[in-house]
């Protein structure tokens, strides 16, 4: 059974570029959740999806970043404009009822 | 507000001894507390949880130790071995396992040799 699968593992953005980051959740789970992690700021939550219904989004990403879950194997976060400040790891993870949360490896993002 | 604190950035341990990580709380909702591991390049990954009826939980070399009265908890790592070397993140959720999980800032333990 595959875990948590985020794609690309790495990316590098030009300021003001568009990007897009994406994950499969694990199969079966209902709740899917995008966070962000940097050194300072540790773990933050940007996006938290129950059977695809936005639950609960982190009022500070509003402005930039948009997650959306397309069905119920895949979802997307994108970031537009990029900025340099938005360099960090974005982690999904995924649960569902009375089961841990499992977390996918990362994508590591550098904006330049 | 950190709602979920932890009080060492890192901590340095002699291999064989046990490693105490603390954490404390803010919110009184919360009711499940996990504590993921995490080495560099891979995500966090569930080490073990309480939930907040109980005071102990063990797993192996791993134990919690919970004081709801008091907001805090902590993790107790025995006989601490080199591959224990990772970021150990305390986090808090309220209505069971599914629902947003808030995290720690990470406490990174470092086993060494005596």
């Amino acid at each position: 059974d595959a875990g948590v699968t985020q794609t690309p593992r790495h990316e590098v953005a030009e300021k003001g570029q568009t990007i897009i980051l994406k994950c499969e959740p694990v199969s079966g789970h209902n709740d899917l959740f995008w966070y962000r992690q940097t050194k300072i700021q540790g773990l933050e939550l940007l996006s938290y999806f129950r059977s695809k219904s936005l639950m609960e989004d982190g009022g500070a990403f509003k402005d930039r970043f948009k997650a959306e879950m397309l069905n119920s194997s895949f979802s997307t976060l994108k970031i537009q404009p990029t900025e340099p400040k938005d360099s960090a790891v974005y982690l999904c993870a995924s649960t569902s009822l009375n089961t841990e949360v499992f977390f996918g490896k990362g994508t590591r993002l550098t904006v330049v | 507000q950190q709602q979920v604190r932890q009080s060492s950035q890192s901590l340095t341990v002699w291999e064989g001894e046990t490693a105490i990580l603390n954490c404390s709380y803010e919110n009184s909702a919360f009711d499940y507390f996990p504590w993921y591991q995490q080495f560099p390049g891979e995500g966090p990954a569930l080490l073990i949880a309480i939930r907040s009826v109980s005071d102990k939980k063990e797993d192996g070399r791993f134990t919690i130790f919970f004081n709801k009265r008091e907001k805090n908890l902590s993790l107790h790592i025995k006989d601490s071995q080199p591959g224990d070397s990772a970021t150990y993140f305390c986090a808090a959720s309220g209505a069971g396992f599914a629902s947003a999980l808030t995290f720690g800032s990470g406490t990174k333990v470092i086993p060494c040799l005596p």
